[in-house]
């Protein structure tokens, strides 16, 4: 496909459950930026990938999230013991890696409800 | 840290009538870019604008970023009901984008 995809589209899980989330992000692209949204709220930053590496985690709110991204491509966001504060929707973005500050695009997003 | 704020939060409009948003940042950024999100979509790229004083028009859409390259506003002629959606400002200053809160835009038919 030529966009950003992620899977799943919508996940309902109990609290104290652990959930990954998937992103496909374009073919080719470098750089993948993890984003949480909250109802009704903006975008909140949780990690950048470049490559394989992520240089800045600085955004992942606790020590339960976890991101890795393999083959320079996939990237699984997994929250461990969930919490109903982590309901939200994940996005995920990518970018080319021509130049820093290039057109991020966006997949459809995670819709996380913890019971 | 670097933080980019948007105002206003809301704003509704009769259909017609125009429409603005604005966004600042707390520190020179190297870029701007701007984000429209449908009700229940994802954010979609509309423009970037990277000079100082730079403005930029798409349709009745016209995009300015500030001479300090701290702020910058989207303004939208005519609104129609299509324009519905929040629009997002995003800072950049090296790879990370900081997103602005996002004004909410609903227009009455």
């Amino acid at each position: 496909g030529a966009g950003v995809s992620q899977s799943p589209s919508n996940k309902v899980t109990e609290k104290g459950k652990d959930v990954e989330l998937r992103c496909d992000p374009i073919s080719g692209h470098t750089a993948l930026y993890w984003y949480r949204q909250s109802l009704g709220q903006g975008l909140e930053f949780l990690i950048y990938f470049q490559g394989n590496s992520a240089p800045d985690k600085s955004g992942l709110p606790s020590d339960r999230f976890s991101a890795e991204r393999t083959g320079g491509s996939v990237s699984t966001l997994t929250i461990q013991r969930t919490q109903q504060e982590d309901s939200a929707v994940y996005l995920c973005a990518s970018r080319a890696g021509t130049t820093l500050t290039g057109t991020q695009y966006f997949g459809p997003g995670t819709r996380l409800t913890v019971l | 840290g670097q933080q980019v704020m948007q105002i206003p939060q809301y704003q509704h409009v009769q259909e017609g009538e125009d429409f603005t948003t604005y966004c600042n940042s707390s520190t020179t950024l190297s870029n701007i870019q701007w984000y429209k999100q449908r009700p229940g979509g994802h954010p979609v790229f509309l423009i970037q604008l990277v000079k100082s004083g730079e403005v930029k028009k798409q349709k009745r859409l016209t995009f300015q970023f500030g001479e300090a390259k701290k702020n910058s506003s989207l303004h939208i002629t005519a609104t129609q009901t299509t324009d519905v959606g929040t629009y997002f400002c995003a800072g950049g200053s090296s790879y990370k984008l900081i997103f602005g809160s996002g004004t909410r835009l609903l227009v009455r038919p």
